[in-house]
């Protein structure tokens, strides 16, 4: 049972261009979670999806992030004009469709690197 | 809203040693508590959860944790550390009225000494 899955691992991109992000959830779920890890620091949640639905999106930045989880296929963490503060590890995180008390199940995150 | 601290950003223990990483929360209710570890480059994996019940919780890799909810505390705990355990490791705590969303403390990064 495949676990979390993220593409690409490591991206580079220059200030301007457009980060997207995949993420596939574990099979048999449905609920995709976003967080960000900034240097040094813990991780702080971003956005909370559904098939076809945003649940929550409290901690994304009002500008330039967006993520979509479609019917088909993976969820899509989209960067736009990327600036030197995005730079970060993006973890993507899976849940059951009845999750038991949050338990969440992590992906190994893509590494981005703004130049 | 719910918060977490990890008080200790480092810490550096010999192999053979015991081992405890604290962990302190905020919130409203009783709390979904979980203790994630990051390896260097790596994704997180979680080494046990607190859901009710039982306070003392055993989780992978020998270790476990208690919740005390006077000391609104969940601290990790390890009897005899081996130079494997070397990460950094997330105290986090979830709840469902926020929308099933975790938050982390700001780790603490485990340094073992031969």
């Amino acid at each position: 049972n495949a676990g979390v899955m993220q593409n690409p691992r490591h991206l580079v991109r220059r200030r301007g261009q457009e980060a997207r992000l995949r993420c596939s959830p574990m099979k048999g779920h449905s609920h995709v979670y976003w967080y960000r890890q900034l240097p040094e620091e813990g991780l702080k949640f971003m956005v909370y999806l559904q098939k076809e639905n945003i649940i929550d999106e409290s901690g994304m930045p009002k500008e330039r992030f967006s993520a979509e989880f479609p019917k088909e296929g993976p969820s899509i963490l989209r960067i736009q004009q990327v600036v030197r503060g995005d730079s970060a590890a993006y973890f993507c995180a899976s849940s059951p469709a009845r999750a038991l008390y949050n338990e969440q199940f992590f992906g190994p995150g893509t590494r981005l690197t703004v130049l | 809203a719910q918060s977490v601290t990890q008080p200790d950003i480092h810490i550096t223990v010999s192999e053979g040693a015991s081992l405890e990483l604290r962990c302190n929360y905020s919130y409203g209710a009783t709390p979904y508590l979980f203790w994630y570890v990051q390896s260097p480059g790596q994704g997180l994996q979680l080494l046990l959860k607190y859901f009710s019940g039982d306070t003392l919780v055993q989780g992978i890799k020998g270790f476990e944790a208690e919740f005390k909810r006077s000391q609104s505390s969940f601290n990790l705990r390890k009897p005899s550390v081996h130079w494997s355990d070397a990460a950094e490791y997330f105290c986090a705590v979830g709840a469902n009225n926020a929308g099933n969303m975790l938050t982390f403390g700001g780790g603490t990064r485990l340094m073992v000494k031969p």
